[in-house]
């Protein structure tokens, strides 16, 4: 069975400060991960995706990731906050076909300070 | 292109009242899902419908039936609203094909039963 964990339900980092948001999974099969970010009262969209190409995957707006196998994880990072970014963070993790076997995590809320 | 638009933005319903979410996409995808979003609990399939004339239950599926109605358009049905079902619902779809697995989410729906 697949299954997402993310570790810290909140974040606080200063506004140009390293951003890392971590999310390990387990998985029977090679995953599908994805991280998609929800602004405060908005539907959820696509920061990046990993489909076993390349480890590391950049997104939108600065965000990057990178997948370890090894370690089953695939943590969010971007290397300088922008108060921007403050917004929830979910981790998700599918099969590949068929969306509906997407499993989310329980999602990070990021707070960037001045 | 409107993506997926979805219908009311809040309710209120009271104990015993039923209702219906609508939701459409304009994207020509096969596949459509329904979530809901409670705090620290990520987001759960409540059911999808992988291509049109097919549902099929998700992780919550109690209390809620749904109708594909056509490729564009899927429904949820709430029979009769209980306080459990507080919650912001998600309708989102996705294309089954090469490397496109991510979910495009409408705005939600703020449901309040009392």
């Amino acid at each position: 069975a697949q299954s997402v964990t993310q570790l810290g339900s909140h974040v606080s980092v200063s506004e140009g400060a390293l951003v890392l948001l971590r999310c390990n999974y387990s998985s029977s099969v090679p995953p599908y991960l994805f991280w998609y970010v929800q602004y405060p009262n908005q539907g959820l969209q696509l920061l990046l995706k990993y489909t076993s190409a390349a480890t590391l995957v950049k997104g939108i707006n600065g965000f990057e990731a990178e997948f370890k196998k090894s370690e089953t994880s695939f943590h969010l990072t971007k290397p300088s906050a922008h108060m921007s970014d403050a917004a929830e963070y979910f981790c998700a993790v599918s099969k590949g076909t068929g969306g509906f076997k997407t499993i989310f995590g329980a999602g990070t809320r990021l707070f960037v300070k001045a | 292109n409107a993506g997926v638009t979805q219908t009311p933005k809040f309710q209120v319903l009271k104990t015993g009242q039923s209702m219906t979410l609508q939701c459409a996409q304009d994207m020509n995808h096969n596949s459509m899902y329904w979530y809901r979003q409670d705090p620290g609990m990520g987001l759960r399939l409540i059911y999808y419908s992988a291509s049109e004339g097919t549902t099929d239950k998700g992780e919550v599926p109690n209390g809620y039936n749904v109708s594909r109605l056509n490729k564009r358009e899927f429904s949820l049905r709430l029979e009769s609203a209980a306080p459990s079902q507080t919650s912001v619902y998600f309708c989102a779809s996705s294309e089954e094909g090469n490397r496109s697995y991510e979910q495009y989410f409408g705005p939600g729906t703020r449901l309040t039963v009392t």
